[in-house]
């Protein structure tokens, strides 16, 4: 079974730049999270999507972030203009339905921003 | 904001004994879960506990969820090599049922 599929792996770009990172939720799955981790803050939680919905988006931290689903198989979460503070691994997760049901993890896509 | 502190953040034990890690928060929980997560990859669910006073078996693993909700312990018996990972807690948040994760403990096994 595919899991939860992410692109890119890894990301390297310069201050002031568009990233888009890009997720494939397991099929099936109604409920998709978008996470950043870094040494300083972990694991949070920037958005949750159910039925392509955004359901919650208190946790992107400022306008730079933004965040789509067009369709249950695809999600997007863009920064622009990058900065070096955005530096960290980002997540997605999908779940069948909702916070509290098993969510499954991505591999990640580790952003560095020069 | 609800914190998860956990401790040790680094542990660092020979093959073959046995360790336990904390996790611990000033806040109720409506449940508790454990992940591990392994270098270059995401976090991987292990255990749900719900109950407080609860307490779950997984293999070598015993995970126990506080009395009171608020905290929670990972003991690992005869530690191995693959147990290596990252450990984190996250509890389940009344309401909006959010994960809040905790700060982490990094073990390593050495064989």
């Amino acid at each position: 079974d595919a899991g939860v599929i992410q692109s890119p792996r890894h990301e390297v770009t310069e201050m002031g730049q568009e990233v888009t990172l890009r997720c494939k939720p397991i099929s099936g799955h109604n409920s998709l999270f978008w996470y950043r981790q870094t040494m300083m803050r972990g694991l949070e939680l920037l958005i949750y999507f159910n039925n392509n919905v955004p359901i919650d988006d208190s946790g992107m931290p400022e306008d730079r972030f933004s965040a789509k689903m067009p369709n249950a198989s695809f999600s997007t979460l863009k920064i622009q203009p990058s900065e070096p503070r955005d530096s960290a691994v980002y997540f997605c997760a999908s779940s069948t339905t909702g916070m509290k049901e098993t969510q499954y993890f991505g591999p990640g896509t580790r952003l560095l921003v020069l | 904001t609800q914190l998860l502190e956990q401790s040790p953040q680094f542990l660092s034990i020979q093959e073959g004994e046995n360790l336990t890690v904390y996790c611990n928060s000033s806040s109720v929980f409506s449940s508790l879960q454990w992940y591990r997560q392994e270098p270059g990859e995401g976090p991987v669910l292990l255990v749900t506990v719900v109950t407080g006073g609860e307490v779950k078996k997984l293999k070598r693993l015993t995970f126990q969820f506080g009395d009171a909700r608020k905290d929670s312990s990972l003991h690992i018996t005869a530690a191995q090599p693959g147990d290596t990972g990252l450990y984190l807690c996250a509890g389940v948040n009344f309401g909006n049922e959010k994960l809040t994760f905790g700060t982490g403990t990094r073990l390593t096994i050495i064989p």
